[in-house]
This record gives structure tokens, sequence and C-alpha cells, in this order.
């Protein structure tokens, strides 16, 4: 079973605030949450984590809620540069260093 | 500073060869991962080396797969007797190790570019 699920794609426009959902209903106490981007032809790159609450950097805000059962994503004014694949990862395998990434959700931002 | 890096950047070779594909982490880093990333799809998860011991090979395929980092830097993963299906990017990440008090799943992981295998 997964352990996360998020929208398959979005599509936003340049200058908008794009929010991307993540559901993890089995997450662990000692699960942290863990965003990364992924552009094509490169390997992700991390972009945010957290644990509850409300966390924010240079380049996004991750929002989890008190049951820290889903975390949304927001990137705020997107550009066309913000198209990718973004990835929700929680935890590891077992309590272990096993990443299991899913799908992803591929954001398109238009002009 | 330098980054993850992997070579080869690209690879073709016919069914049945055997490959090696190699990665340099970044300096200090002691945690050291591969995933194999297929079309549309999110890396996924194939081994992962803390120092020179591979803690967590459960993502492996097959025994086909193999992969070594005899001196806790760099590793190179070795696949024999390719098959098609094998075709696919394999990334490599490389993390500081166990992250805040301990907890494994704060690690953040440094992903190099990838090497793209293609099995004829």
């Amino acid at each position: 079973l997964a352990k996360t699920t998020q929208p398959i794609s979005m599509d936003s426009y340049e200058g908008q605030e794009v929010n991307i959902t993540c559901s993890h209903n089995n997450i662990a106490t000692n699960d942290y949450i863990t965003w990364y981007q992924q552009f094509p032809s490169q390997g992700p790159r991390f972009i945010i984590q957290g644990y509850k609450t409300k966390v924010t950097n240079e380049v996004a805000s991750l929002f989890i809620p008190a049951d820290r059962k889903s975390s949304t994503l927001s990137l705020p004014r997107v550009s066309l540069s913000d198209t990718a694949v973004y990835y929700c990862l929680v935890g590891g395998e077992g309590g272990g260093f096993k990443t299991i990434f899913g799908a992803g959700t591929r954001l398109f931002v238009k002009a | 500073g330098a980054g993850v890096s992997q070579t080869p950047s690209n690879k073709v070779t016919e069914k049945g060869k055997y490959v090696e594909l190699r990665c340099d982490p970044i300096s200090g880093h002691t945690a050291l991962y591969w995933y194999r990333q297929s079309l549309g799809q999110g890396p996924e998860f194939l081994i992962y080396f803390q120092g020179t011991g591979a803690a967590d090979d459960s993502g492996l395929p097959n025994d086909r797969f193999f992969a070594v980092r005899p001196e806790g830097s760099v590793s190179t993963l070795k696949i024999q007797r390719t098959e098609r299906g094998d075709s696919a990017v394999y990334l490599c990440a490389s993390s500081l190790g166990p992250g805040l008090a301990g907890v494994p799943n704060t690690d953040t992981q440094y992903f190099g570019p990838g090497t793209r295998l293609t099995v004829l």
C-alpha cells in the first residue's frame, strides 16, 4: 500500500499560489514529512521538511494540521520554471531509511 | 561545493551484458542510496548504504543486481546479464546520515543527475 496519496497533476498560471495536498493517513509518531521537486532529466531536489504546524523557507511553505494525516505544500507566486514533479514522502519504511516515492504531482505552470 | 556525480551519464548495452554504474557522493556524507526511475514513475528504492555496509538492500529486484561501497565513499551498482526491462534512469543520492536526534526520516538526500541505462 502506498504511504502517501497526491493528485496526479495540477495546472496553474504564472503568479498564482499553488497548493498541493498530500494524504498520509498512516503516518507514525516519529515520521517527518518531506517534499522533493524533480525537473526532467534531473534527480529530485529537497524543498522542505516538517513535523507539525507550519514550516517556511525561501522556496515554499509546508502546512501540517494537528492530526498530521495530511500536509500541504504551498508555492507562492509560481513561475514557468516551477513546472516539475513534486513528491511527498513520509518517514522511512519501517522507521528505517528505505525511502518510498509515490508517482508525485505533475505541476504545469502556464503563461 | 561539488554535488553528487554519476558516471556515465548514458549507457547503452546489449541484452545479456554486464554493466557498472558509478556514484560519487558529496564528501563527508556517510549515507548513500540507489534508486531506479522509469518514465512517468517516481524513484524506486534499491539499496541504502551507511558507511561501507548495505543497511537495507530490500529494493534490489533480483540477484542480478549488486552494489558495493568498499571505502564508504564511491559506490558502484552492478547489473549482470542485463535485460530490456532494466532500462531506466538509475539515480544515486547521498546524505549526512541519521538526522535530527538520530531519527532517520529527517535525512535530507542530495541526488545526482542519474545514469540513463538502455538495454537493447
